[in-house]
């Protein structure tokens, strides 16, 4: 089992649609998580971090935390052509390493 | 304020060689962290230096190395380079040790003929 899962897409929706991304991590012991942007040929850009259960908003983005389902989640509201990037779900282990998933291709067609 | 700086940008090598990458952090970050990136793999945890000090190593074999210096400033070595090291090697800064807010560098490609 992958410490960080993360299913690889593309997960396509319309402009000004919800975009949700989800993220399942195995290491109980995690205590902060993190979403990362990486648009095509670029490094990874933070965008969201979370510490505690519920809903975190900043803006159009909303992450989500579940930690008795070890379950990470970020919904894009409003979603626009720039949006399109892969999104990266990280997690900070027990030992402090931030680890992260494969990665969710999001595309948003006009 | 400079954001993290990686040099080269690109690296073409042969088998059996080795090579040294470098990284300069954003100044006052004292945390430096490197990550393989492949297509197949994502990102791939390496290693983390705070305070010139290896704290935390992900599964690579000890053909990959790193350091730091005392100016946060750090260099990722990789010694008899195999095929399968061909990679996008980032560089991400932080504060503080553990710290998973990283700012990432541009990368260095790594090409392994």
């Amino acid at each position: 089992q992958k410490e960080v899962e993360q299913n690889s897409g593309p997960l396509s929706v319309p402009e000004g649609a919800i975009a949700s991304l989800n993220c399942t991590y195995s290491d109980r012991g995690s205590q902060s998580f993190f979403w990362y942007r990486q648009y095509s040929g670029k490094s990874p850009e933070l965008i969201m971090f979370i510490y505690s259960n519920g809903d975190k908003e900043d803006g159009r983005f909303t992450a989500q935390l579940n930690k008795a389902s070890q379950y990470v989640s970020l919904l894009i509201r409003d979603s626009q052509p720039s949006d399109s990037a892969t999104y990266l779900c990280a997690v900070t282990s027990g030992t402090d390493k931030l680890i992260f998933g494969t990665g969710t291709r999001l595309q948003v067609f006009p | 304020k400079a954001g993290v700086t990686q040099t080269p940008r690109y690296l073409i090598k042969t088998r059996g060689q080795q090579v040294t990458l470098s990284c300069s952090p954003i100044s006052g970050h004292r945390s430096v962290s490197w990550y393989q990136q492949t297509p197949g793999q994502g990102l791939q945890f390496l290693f983390e230096y705070f305070s010139e000090t290896q704290r935390n190593k992900g599964n690579f074999p000890g053909r990959f190395s790193g350091r730091q210096f005392s100016n946060s400033r750090s260099e990722m070595n990789v010694s008899t380079l195999e095929l399968g090291d061909s990679a996008l090697y980032l560089c991400a800064s932080s504060l503080g040790q553990g710290n998973g807010k990283l700012f990432f560098g541009s990368g260095t490609q790594l090409s392994v003929l």
